[in-house]
């Protein structure tokens, strides 16, 4: 079965420095993505970046960027230069392959991150 | 701006009273998702219409039940809601096909009483 794991209920960052979100995946299905989501305490889930099991680069969005490790089978989300905004839970999703084309997400527990000035 | 809206943002209702949530979106998507979300827990997908193809989660109580009337609305109906039900009701939508993000709405938080 497929599954999400991130071991680090609460992480902790000062403001304007880099912090990593580690997130690992079991699965058995060759074509897979991996998404990160972020949730503010306002409860509204923001789509960060996505990573296909094929990307042969890691993914890049602004900020954000993805360090795809396949052979260890981790997603981790690397945010550069944390801002006070960037306090809030992070998810990390895998697609799960469903016949007919649609998405199923699978989640992780979540990281709750929080910046300090 | 294309976008999944959800209302009410804030829900209470009643031991027992039947509530609908609902959920609308202008992105002109084909599949549509309800996720429940317990305090401090990862989304669970409840459901999802295919276009029109309703897909129950094995693990879904019957309580609850969904609608589409059309390609733009889906509603979340709790039939008899207990305090077991309290929690925040994501609405998502994706293109089927693709392998790309679901668009999530701002969720409603219902509380029961």
């Amino acid at each position: 079965a497929q599954k999400i794991t991130q071991t680090q209920p609460g992480m902790f960052v000062q403001e304007k420095e880099a912090v990593t979100l580690d997130c690992t995946y079991d699965t058995s299905d060759q074509s897979y993505g991996l998404f990160w989501y972020k949730q503010p305490s306002s409860g509204e889930m923001i789509f960060l970046i996505y990573q296909g099991s094929y990307d042969e680069q890691n993914a890049t969005e602004g900020r954000y960027s993805l360090n795809f490790q396949k052979a260890r089978k981790s997603a981790n989300l690397v945010i550069s230069a944390s801002q006070l905004g960037d306090s809030a839970m992070y998810f990390c999703a895998m697609r799960e392959r469903e016949s007919g084309g649609y998405n199923k997400l699978i989640f992780g527990a979540g990281t709750r991150l929080a910046v300090h000035p | 701006d294309a976008m999944v809206i959800q209302n009410p943002r804030y829900q209470v209702t009643q031991f027992g009273k039947p509530v609908t949530l609902s959920c609308s979106q202008t992105l002109n998507h084909n599949v549509m998702y309800w996720y429940q979300q317990k305090s401090s827990q990862a989304p669970k997908l409840l459901f999802h219409y295919y276009d029109k193809d309703f897909n129950n989660e094995a693990d879904t109580p019957d309580n609850f039940q969904s609608r589409r009337p059309n390609t733009s609305f889906c509603f979340l109906d709790i039939r008899s809601p207990g305090l077991g039900d309290a929690a925040m009701y994501l609405c998502a939508t994706s293109i089927s096909g693709t392998s790309y993000e679901q668009y999530f709405g701002p969720g409603t938080r219902l509380t029961v009483t």
